[in-house]
Formats: C-alpha cells, sequence, structure tokens
C-alpha cells in the first residue's frame, strides 16, 4: 500500500513569507494527490487537487507542484489565516499524510 | 449550495454498533457524477478514509481494508442521505467521523460534513 511522508512535522514562520511543504509517496502516484488545509475545530478543506489544480474559491497564493512521488505545497506569502494544519491525499487508497502543522513563529 | 447534515448519537458502548447518517441538500446521493464518503480522524491514526457508496446505473460499495468486515455504508434515496454502519466497536474507534462528497470536478473530497465527535466507552 501506498504510504505518504509529510515533511517537516512543523514549520514555524511569519507572515508574508514563502512556505513550502512536502509531501513524498512510497510509491508512483502520477499526479492524483490533492493538498488540505484544516483549522482547529473545522473539516478538512481542499485546495489543490491533481497535484497543480486550485479548487474552487482557493487564492492565488497557494500552488501546487510535483508527480510520481515529491510533491510541494507552497504558500507564495503567508497570511493570518493560513496557519493551520497541512494534509495531503493521494487517490489510488484515499490514504492521507501525517499533516504538516504550520505555525506562527 | 450544497451541504451534508450530519446526525448520530455521541456515545456507543464498546461490543455495539456505532450508527450515522448525513442528509444531503442541493445534490442528489444518487448523482452519478459523485461518491458520498466516510472519513475519521483521532489522535492516535490521523486522518482515515473509511468508505464510500456511488450510484453508476447500480450501486457500488468501497471500504478501507481496516474496517471491511463491520462497516456497511448504505444510501437512502427516500431521503436523500446515506448512513454509516461501524460494527463491535471498541475505544478505538473514538474518532471524530465526518462524511464527505468526491466528485466533478476535482473527484476528491470537496464537500464536508462539520463532524461527529463519538466516544466508544462504557
Amino acid at each position: 500500500e501506498i504510504v505518504l511522508t509529510q515533511s517537516p512535522a512543523t514549520l514555524s514562520m511569519s507572515p508574508g513569507e514563502r512556505a513550502t511543504l512536502s509531501c513524498r509517496a512510497s510509491q508512483s502516484v502520477s499526479i492524483y494527490l490533492a493538498w488540505y488545509q484544516q483549522k482547529p475545530g473545522q473539516a478538512p478543506r481542499l485546495l489543490i487537487y491533481d497535484a497543480s489544480n486550485r479548487a474552487t474559491g482557493i487564492p492565488a497564493r497557494f500552488s501546487g507542484s510535483g508527480s510520481g512521488t515529491d510533491f510541494t505545497l507552497t504558500i507564495s506569502s503567508l497570511e493570518p489565516e493560513d496557519f493551520a494544519v497541512y494534509y495531503c491525499l493521494q487517490r489510488s487508497n484515499w490514504r492521507f499524510g501525517q499533516g504538516t502543522r504550520l505555525e506562527i513563529k | 449550495q450544497v451541504q451534508l447534515q450530519q446526525s448520530g448519537p455521541g456515545l456507543v458502548e464498546p461490543s455495539q454498533t456505532l450508527s450515522l447518517t448525513c442528509a444531503i441538500s442541493g445534490d442528489s446521493v444518487s448523482s452519478k457524477s459523485a461518491a458520498w464518503n466516510w472519513i475519521r480522524q483521532s489522535p492516535s491514526r490521523g486522518l482515515e478514509w473509511l468508505g464510500r457508496t456511488y450510484y453508476r446505473s447500480k450501486w457500488y460499495n468501497d471500504y478501507a481494508v481496516s474496517v471491511k468486515s463491520r462497516l456497511t455504508i448504505k444510501p437512502d434515496t427516500s431521503k436523500n442521505q446515506f448512513s454509516l454502519q461501524l460494527n463491535s466497536v471498541t475505544p478505538e474507534d473514538t474518532a471524530v467521523y465526518y462524511c464527505a462528497r468526491d466528485g466533478s470536478p476535482s473527484w476528491y473530497f470537496d464537500l464536508w460534513g462539520r463532524g461527529t465527535l463519538v466516544t466508544v466507552s462504557s
């Protein structure tokens, strides 16, 4: 089964900085990977699907890239509301990564 | 505007059956452009997809291997909703349970219910 490993576990950054989050698959998932944002007490929110497509209503500062086994979520300039936990998800067997917590420095 | 409204008990005794319902508004459980999922989240297991039901000229189900022997997901077309039944629960099944849609255009989980915290305890 395909396992997703996210890094780092925690990322401490300041508003206005550029954030780069990584998700690595144990075997190729082609482009079939999504990114989610989750805030406390809320359900996850779809940000990016098929590696690089922004979901409806997602700001342009969020972008995704990668294929095969290595994927990246980039937030170009952090806004205060972006501090949350981020998960990747692959479609092969609907497994999630363990998450990256993006916290305010 | 599509919405998912979850309902069900927040406390279940060990060995009993956990039952939850997800009512759909703004879409149809019989849509051929969607599938209807259950996902749970706990500190120990993270986010875990449990299974789904969907209609493509007939009804289909997919279940995660980890719960396949204990889980049933059913559509209810008369009420436009779907349900989860997880048998023989243990404290390990304590989690926040979400219903979610995957469908066009993304075919990932693009719409979620608000979540139900279910505790398995006597």
